[in-house]
């Protein structure tokens, strides 16, 4: 067990809905980083959160945005959804907010767009 | 930006046997490189990492090797069992920016 806490586990829904993720860092973490895996497009980075400020942006759409609230916990916001949305969207938290530490992931949210 | 590649993408391997998984980055500034194993249905669990300043690293049955003049680094893993049968991924980090390989799948064949 990572520690870090993504709900739901699973989420269901059709093109142009918009979604809300949610994660829990692990106790003590104050570095939040979202990704997105696909089967053709691997594990890409998105974006990471620390202690509140947004720190790092990665292959992120406009259609995505996420925020970290005063307890730590994140909200990734999928909007306008798309087919190609579909994928497993993973959570990570770090205790600093260099991208080049260890990262502990959460079993992450399985997205299926109908 | 950097760019990861992994090779190779299936690797099966008897019990007992080693295996290693190789990749290569484009970016010579990358200054940290994890690896991570993903069980099906789970999150990728960082097993061993390494910086740029380190040329090998090990714990127990698994080590991690690093050639900056090459810009590549290895995966080894001795003595394999079958719960060592997952989806590894290497991944290296610049800057703001961390990127992962394709994945291997690693089977360990009793």
């Amino acid at each position: 067990d990572s520690g870090v806490t993504q709900t739901p586990k699973h989420l269901i829904t059709a093109t142009g809905q918009r979604v809300t993720l949610r994660c829990s860092p692990r106790s003590g973490d104050l570095s939040v980083y979202w990704y997105q895996q696909s089967l053709d497009q691997g594990l890409q980075f998105l974006i990471q959160y620390y202690n509140g400020e947004e720190r790092a942006k990665g292959n992120i759409l406009e259609r995505f945005s996420a925020q970290q609230f005063p307890d730590l916990h994140s909200e990734l916001n999928l909007s306008s959804l798309e087919l190609g949305d579909s994928a497993l969207y993973f959570c990570a938290s770090s205790d600093t907010g260099s991208v080049s530490q260890p990262q502990h992931f959460g079993d992450g949210t399985r997205l299926s767009i109908l | 930006g950097e760019n990861v590649e992994q090779h190779p993408s299936t690797l099966s391997v008897q019990e007992g046997d080693s295996a290693v998984i190789k990749c290569t980055y484009s970016d010579s500034a990358s200054n940290y490189f994890p690896w991570y194993k993903q069980e099906l249905g789970k999150g990728p669990q960082l097993i061993i990492d390494i910086r740029s300043n380190v040329g090998e690293k090990k714990d127990q049955r698994i080590a991690v090797t690093l050639n900056k003049t090459a810009k590549h680094f290895s995966l080894h893993i001795t003595e394999t069992q079958p719960e060592d049968s997952a989806v590894y991924f290497c991944a290296a980090s610049i800057n703001n920016d961390m990127r992962f390989g394709a994945g291997t799948r690693l089977t360990v064949k009793p």
